[in-house]
């Protein structure tokens, strides 16, 4: 199985910050990676899949990069609304796997 | 609008069984591929099992393997889980969703199974 680890497992930040949140997968998994965000109480949303492309609908200051093990996703400018977890998943091979997550908090 | 509704979640014992649905509306269900997702209280997402759009490519995670059965009904536009021989470690909120290609672009609002005795 591809395990997928995330790191940080939460960051403080304030509005209009630039937050990175990294994605590393066990072992080579091309561009088969998608990112969420996910507020309490709710369903994920699909923000980036194969691993760079934007989802229709989500703003832009949110990009994702990478391939291979390694992959990032950059929150641009750090809007009210973006404060939620984040979650990494592979489609490389099933078992599906998700990241562990990473809580963006407000500093 | 794409809409999926799940439904069939509630408490059941240890060693119970529950069958989830998903209502699927707003899209050409018969041409997606469809997906178990779940997230127990507190914890991240964990992939539960996927069936391909005609339903004869199906997997399932270890931890449900010979326990859950998916399946779906293209001609209701529907999605099902049975859970059988539940634990009280398959306690979760149970997501239905849509894929495309490698991401899960649509969710339903999750239904709870809580197994307790």
């Amino acid at each position: 199985d591809i395990q997928m680890t995330q790191s940080p497992s939460s960051v403080s930040a304030s509005v209009g910050d630039r937050v990175t949140i990294t994605c590393r997968a066990s072992q080579g998994i091309s561009n088969w990676l998608a990112w969420y965000q996910q507020k309490p109480g709710k369903a994920p949303k699909l923000l980036i899949y194969a691993a760079s492309s934007l989802q229709s609908g989500v703003p832009s200051r949110f990009s994702g990069s990478g391939s291979g093990t390694d992959f990032t996703l950059t929150i641009s400018s750090l809007q009210p609304e973006d404060f939620a977890t984040y979650y990494c998943q592979q489609a490389n091979s099933f078992p599906l796997t998700f990241g562990g997550g990473t809580k963006v908090e407000i500093k | 609008e794409v809409q999926l509704v799940e439904s069939g979640g509630g408490l059941v014992q240890p060693g119970g069984s529950l069958r989830l649905s998903c209502a699927a509306s707003g899209f050409s269900f018969s041409t997606y591929e469809m997906n178990w997702v779940r997230q127990a209280p507190g914890k991240g997402l964990e992939w539960v099992s996927h069936i391909s759009s005609s339903g004869s490519i199906i997997y399932y995670a270890d931890s449900v393997k010979g326990r859950f059965t998916i399946s779906r009904d293209n001609a209701k536009n529907s999605l099902y889980l049975q859970m059988n021989s539940l634990r009280a470690e398959d306690t979760a909120v149970y997501y239905c969703a849509k894929q495309l290609l490698d991401g899960f672009d649509f969710w339903g609002q999750g239904t709870m199974v809580t197994v307790s005795s």
